[in-house]
Parts: C-alpha cells; sequence; structure tokens
C-alpha cells in the first residue's frame, strides 16, 4: 500500500516568505508526526496530532511554525516569515495509533531559505 | 523522554554482524525502545522495538539488559546496504507523550566490503 507522502519534495524560498508543506499519512493512521532534520543532526520533533488534534504542541521552535490537521488526515505545517536557520528537512511520520506504534515516515521536504 | 547516547561512527565487515549499542540510563518503566535508520536523503526507516525482552525480526535483533539500562541492535549478516546512520530512541506510552521521540545524532554504520 502506499506510504506517507510529503509535498513539494523541495522547497526553495526567500527569506521573509511564508511556506506550506504538507504530509499525507498512511491511509487509517490516526497519529501524525513532524519532525525537522538540519544538515548533519537528527530529528527534532516539532508537533504530533491524534486525530485532528495536537495534544503536544511543545516542539514548535516559534509562534511563526504552525500546523493542522483536517478531517484526520492531510496534515500541513506553515512557515511564517522563514528564516535562513529555517533551513532544514522536515519529515513527517504517521502511526496506527499513537503510543508505541511503529512510525512509518516521508522521504521528507527540503527547505532551503535563501 | 529518556535521552540515548550512541558510539558516533562504527564500522562493519560485509557479511559480518554489526552490533550497535545504545544506552539509555535514564529510561523509565513505560518507555520502550526503537531503532531507526536512515539511508542518506531518505527519511527513517523503522528497524525494531522492544520493552523489556529480547526481540528478532527479519532485519534485525534487539538486546535489552535487564536493567533496561542499556540495548543493542545486532544486523546479523550485515551488507553495503546497511549502511546507513542508526537511530536509538525512546518513546513513552500514552497519547500525550507519544509524539516526544528524542532522536540523538545516531551511530554512522559503514559496512565495508
Amino acid at each position: 500500500g502506499a506510504g506517507v507522502s510529503q509535498s513539494p519534495s523541495n522547497k526553495v524560498t526567500e527569506k521573509g516568505k511564508d511556506v506550506e508543506l504538507r504530509c499525507d499519512p498512511i491511509s487509517g493512521h490516526t497519529a501524525l508526526y513532524w519532525y525537522r532534520q538540519s544538515l548533519g543532526q537528527g530529528l527534532e520533533f516539532l508537533i504530533y496530532f491524534q486525530g485532528n488534534s495536537a495534544p503536544d504542541k511543545s516542539g514548535l521552535p516559534s509562534d511563526r511554525f504552525s500546523a493542522e490537521r483536517t478531517g484526520g488526515s492531510v496534515s500541513t505545517l506553515t512557515i511564517q516569515r522563514t528564516q535562513q536557520e529555517d533551513s532544514a528537512v522536515y519529515l513527517c511520520a504517521s502511526s496506527l495509533s499513537p503510543g508505541p506504534d511503529t512510525q512509518y515516515f516521508g522521504p521528507g521536504t527540503r527547505l532551503t531559505v535563501l | 523522554d529518556a535521552k540515548t547516547t550512541q558510539p558516533p561512527s562504527m564500522d562493519c565487515a560485509e557479511g559480518r554482524a554489526a552490533n550497535l549499542p545504545c544506552n539509555h540510563s535514564t529510561i523509565s518503566g513505560n518507555e520502550y525502545v526503537y531503532w531507526y535508520r536512515q539511508i542518506h536523503s531518505q527519511g527513517p526507516q523503522y528497524i525494531i522495538h522492544g520493552l523489556k525482552n529480547n526481540e528478532t525480526n527479519e532485519m534485525a535483533s534487539l538486546i535489552i539488559t535487564e536493567d533496561r539500562k542499556s540495548s543493542t541492535l545486532i544486523l546479523p549478516h550485515a551488507t553495503l546496504r546497511d549502511t546507513a546512520v542508526y537511530y536509538c530512541i525512546v518513546r513513552a506510552s500514552g497519547v500525550t507523550n507519544a509524539g516526544k521521540s528524542t532522536f540523538g545524532d545516531g551511530t554512522t554504520l559503514t559496512v565495508k566490503p
């Protein structure tokens, strides 16, 4: 079956612009996660959704970052007024349910802020 | 979530077993040990997870010490395609904690011919 998909695969933007990153989780997976991976670094947790609600937003680095999930499926991560330090690979993962269930990762969106 | 520590890099000869250690000395009772790997330019791939018992699947074996403060991922017959960064993480169970998976810097495993 289809895995987690993300779009776009690459995004180049100018400093100060807003960007939207999209994640399509595996069908039927109720839990969805966003991570950020800077060059040569491990994964940094950003936000987690259970259904449409986000019980844990603690990882969002600033109020320029927001995310939503509608219909318990697709999620959008929005970064407003992008900064150069926002450049990273943004990874989305989903799991059948929260807790210890296996997370399946998408290929990521590489964001470059010039 | 408990922090994990892993060696930054390891080499392994092709066809031999690769043993990747991980320390998680502050792990709590409801935290699972997970292993993922990331091949260059791809998203992380799930390998195996466990709570307290040793686990084995088609990819690897996971050995967790009795005190749960450390674990070892074993790739029984490493191939060149196993060259990747391997992440050991611990995750709490429960809805409110489910998202907090702290990925460290991982171990870069290089399998050599």
